[in-house]
């Protein structure tokens, strides 16, 4: 089983600053790697897919990179509805199995 | 743009069967795979299984095999997932989710949620 860390667990920055969240995975997922966003009593949400496509309706200061097994979401200037917690999720094998990252609370410094 | 609906919350106890539906508004899962997600208060996100209906079978999460049955209805366009001998750990939220992509690789929409609690 493929598994995904995330880094740091919790980000503490200030509106207006740059976000930049880390998920690794234990081996390659080549470039099967998603992102959501989750505020609390939400279902998440997807921003980006195949590590680096925006999700329709997600704003441009989300952005994704990487491939094979280091990835990155950045969020250019957070704004205040960006505090949440995001979690990074890859696809391995067929039939199709799913992990998830332990997730990264970004909060207000 | 789909939607997918969840049956509500549910109380039961523990040793007792739960069943969860998820029903598309607005479009189709039909042929979709679907996949269940669910999470543990102040937990993270956790895959339990996924329907695919190319196959006709369900994949689960190691965790899960032998106690969760994923299935789908294509007459009612409706999924669901039951949990047998549920244990106060089964306690949670859980999501139903549209598998998305040409290699089927993430999750969108995703429902809005169905709280199960075991208590006694």
């Amino acid at each position: 089983e493929i598994v995904l860390t995330q880094s740091p667990a919790t980000l503490s920055l200030s509106p207006g600053e740059r976000a930049t969240l880390s998920c690794r995975a234990s081996q390659s997922v080549s470039s099967y790697l998603a992102w959501y966003q989750q505020k609390p009593g939400q279902a998440p949400r997807l921003l980006i897919y195949d590590a680096s496509n925006r999700a329709t309706g997600i704003p441009a200061r989300f952005s994704g990179s990487g491939s094979g097994t280091d990835f990155t979401l950045t969020i250019s200037s957070l704004e205040p509805e960006d505090f949440a917690v995001y979690y990074c999720q890859q696809r391995s094998n067929w039939p199709p199995s799913f992990t998830f990252g332990p997730g990264t609370k970004v909060d207000i410094k | 743009q789909v939607q997918l609906v969840q049956s509500g919350a549910e109380m039961k106890k523990p040793g007792s069967s739960v069943k969860v539906s998820c029903k598309a508004s607005g479009g189709n899962i039909n042929g979709y795979v679907i996949s269940w997600v669910r999470q543990a208060p102040g937990q993270g996100l956790e895959w339990m299984g996924a329907f695919i209906p190319s196959l006709g079978v369900a994949n689960y999460a190691r965790d899960f095999q032998g106690r969760v049955t994923i299935a789908a209805d294509r007459a009612t366009v409706t999924a669901y997932m039951e949990i047998r001998g549920l244990r106060s750990e089964d306690t949670a939220v859980y999501y139903c989710v549209r598998v998305m992509g040409v290699d089927g690789s993430w999750f969108d929409p995703w429902g809005h949620g169905t709280l199960v609690t075991v208590s006694s």
